[in-house]
C-alpha cells in the first residue's frame, strides 16, 4: 500500500522568505516522489521528482527537495518566495514497481504576500 | 517528454447529457490515464486504458458513467455520461514515460467541465 500526506492544506509566506511545503510518504515498494505546481487555471506542471539517485534534488524556479528514507519524507523548499510561486502545490508518489498507481497528496496552497 | 492536447478545453453542459473529452499525444504510448479534479480537491485517479484492452477503473469509478475508449496509442476519450452537477470537474489525461525507471507522468491541460 501507498499513500501521501501534505501537512498544511494552506501556507503563507512573505516575498522574499524561505518556503517549506512538507510532504510524508507511506510506500510497500520503492518510490519515485515528485512535487507538481498548478497554477489557477492553468495545467500541472512538474518541479522536481526524485528517481533514488541524489537526495537532494534541485527543480526548476529554485525549487529543491530532500528525499530522506528515516523519515519517510520529501518536503520542497525555495529560499526565497517569489509572488509568482503563488499556487497550489502537489507531491505525488509513484512505486518504481509491484504494479503502477500514482498516489496525488491532498495539496498545498502557498500565498505569497507582498 | 510527451504534448499531451485535449478537447474541448472547457464546456457548460446540461443536466441528463454526456460530454466526451478527447486526449492525443505526440508519440505512441501504452498506458493513458483518466483523472478527475474536483473544485478545490487534488487529483483522483478515474481509470487506466490501455491500447487494445477494457479500461481498468478505480474504486467509485464504473465504466457506464465513464466509459473510455482507446483506439490506437496516440489517441483516447473518456465520456461523462448522465451528467449531473457533481461531475463539475477538471478532467486531465495524462500518459506515463516508461523509458525512464522513474515513471514520470506527463499531463494533459484539462477540460473544465461545468454541469448546470
Amino acid at each position: 500500500a501507498q499513500s501521501v500526506t501534505q501537512l498544511d492544506s494552506h501556507v503563507s509566506v512573505s516575498e522574499g522568505t524561505p518556503v517549506l511545503l512538507r510532504c510524508n510518504y507511506s510506500s510497500s515498494y520503492s518510490p519515485s516522489l515528485f512535487w507538481y505546481v498548478q497554477h489557477p487555471n492553468k495545467g500541472l506542471q512538474l518541479l522536481l521528482k526524485y528517481t533514488s539517485a541524489a537526495t537532494l534534488v534541485k527543480g526548476i524556479n529554485g525549487f529543491e527537495a530532500e528525499f530522506k528514507k528515516s523519515e519517510t519524507s520529501f518536503h520542497l523548499t525555495k529560499p526565497s518566495a517569489h509572488m509568482s510561486d503563488a499556487a497550489e502545490y502537489f507531491c505525488v508518489v509513484t512505486p518504481r514497481s509491484g504494479g503502477f498507481k500514482t498516489i496525488f497528496g491532498a495539496g498545498t496552497r502557498l500565498f505569497v504576500k507582498a | 517528454s510527451a504534448v499531451i492536447s485535449q478537447k474541448p478545453s472547457r464546456d457548460i453542459c446540461q443536466r441528463g447529457t454526456s460530454l466526451t473529452i478527447q486526449c492525443q499525444v505526440d508519440s505512441q504510448v501504452t498506458m493513458m490515464f483518466w483523472y478527475r479534479q474536483q473544485p478545490g480537491q487534488s487529483l483522483t485517479l478515474i481509470a487506466t486504458a490501455n491500447q487494445g484492452s477494457e479500461a481498468t477503473y478505480e474504486s467509485g469509478f464504473v465504466i457506464d458513467k465513464f466509459p473510455i475508449s482507446r483506439p490506437n496509442l496516440t489517441f483516447s476519450t473518456l465520456t461523462v455520461s448522465n451528467m449531473s452537477p457533481e461531475d463539475s470537474s477538471i478532467y486531465l489525461c495524462s500518459v506515463e514515460d516508461r523509458l525512464a525507471s522513474y515513471n514520470e507522468q506527463f499531463f494533459g491541460p484539462g477540460t473544465r467541465l461545468t454541469v448546470l
